[in-house]
């Protein structure tokens, strides 16, 4: 069963920490995506990768950056954690032009406190 | 005002109704159309896929797309409490799917 996997489930982290939040896909997939889920607010996109070493901004990258040195791996990396950055956040994994071809991860939790 | 409306229910549905959920949009580059339903504590899953206008229809499941009004539906019928998660729309402007637009999505509730 293909999926995308992220390394945590729950996450409870104090301000001002660094934050290392990990996804791995099997699908041998180009494109991997960070998105942040909040209420009402839907998904929106913070980094995306369409290749090893390579990235965009999406649109909320401030606070973020990320790191995909293998093609399976994308980390979402918060450089000092604050309380606005308490989300849910969500790992996609897609290929190159299928814009309908998105596999999620189940989500990580964060809570800033 | 965001780019993409969705009201966030909750809809609240006795088992066999037909649900309507609908979303409209700002931005008449969007030309791919996306239903997601999400499971709680799971990640969004494809559900209904279409581009341009049109309808779609898969099983119990009916995706239409009116670009003219821009404005977006998904018809769930014979609904089944298994149906109950959030659903969300999604769209995109070109194929590379790059940049997925979405709306807040919302949370449905089908009662036996």
């Amino acid at each position: 069963d293909v999926k995308v996997t992220q390394s945590s489930r729950y996450l409870v982290k104090r301000t001002g920490e660094k934050v290392f939040l990990e996804c791995v896909q099997d699908m041998d997939h180009e494109n991997m995506f960070w998105y942040r889920q909040d209420p009402g607010l839907g998904l929106r996109l913070i980094y995306f990768s369409y290749d090893v070493k390579m990235k965009e901004k999406g649109d909320i990258p401030e606070g973020y950056s990320v790191s995909r040195e293998k093609k399976e791996r994308f980390s979402l990396i918060l450089e000092s954690a604050s309380t606005n950055q308490t989300s849910m956040y969500l790992c996609a994994s897609s290929l190159q032009d299928r814009v309908a071809g998105y596999t999620f991860g189940s989500g990580t939790r964060l809570t800033v406190v | 005002q965001k780019e993409v409306e969705q009201d966030p229910g909750p809809l609240s549905v006795p088992e066999g109704a037909i649900v309507s959920l609908n979303c409209t949009y700002s931005n008449s580059a969007f030309q791919y159309f996306m239903w997601y339903r999400q499971y709680s504590r799971k990640g969004p899953e494809l559900l209904m896929y279409t581009y341009s206008s049109g309808n779609k229809e898969d099983g119990r499941f009916t995706a239409q797309v009116d670009k003219s009004s821009k404005y977006i539906s998904l018809f769930i019928r014979d609904s089944q409490p298994s149906d109950s998660a959030t659903y969300l729309c999604a769209m995109s402007a070109d194929a590379a799917g790059n940049k997925l637009t979405f709306g807040g999505g919302t949370r449905v509730l089908v009662k036996p």
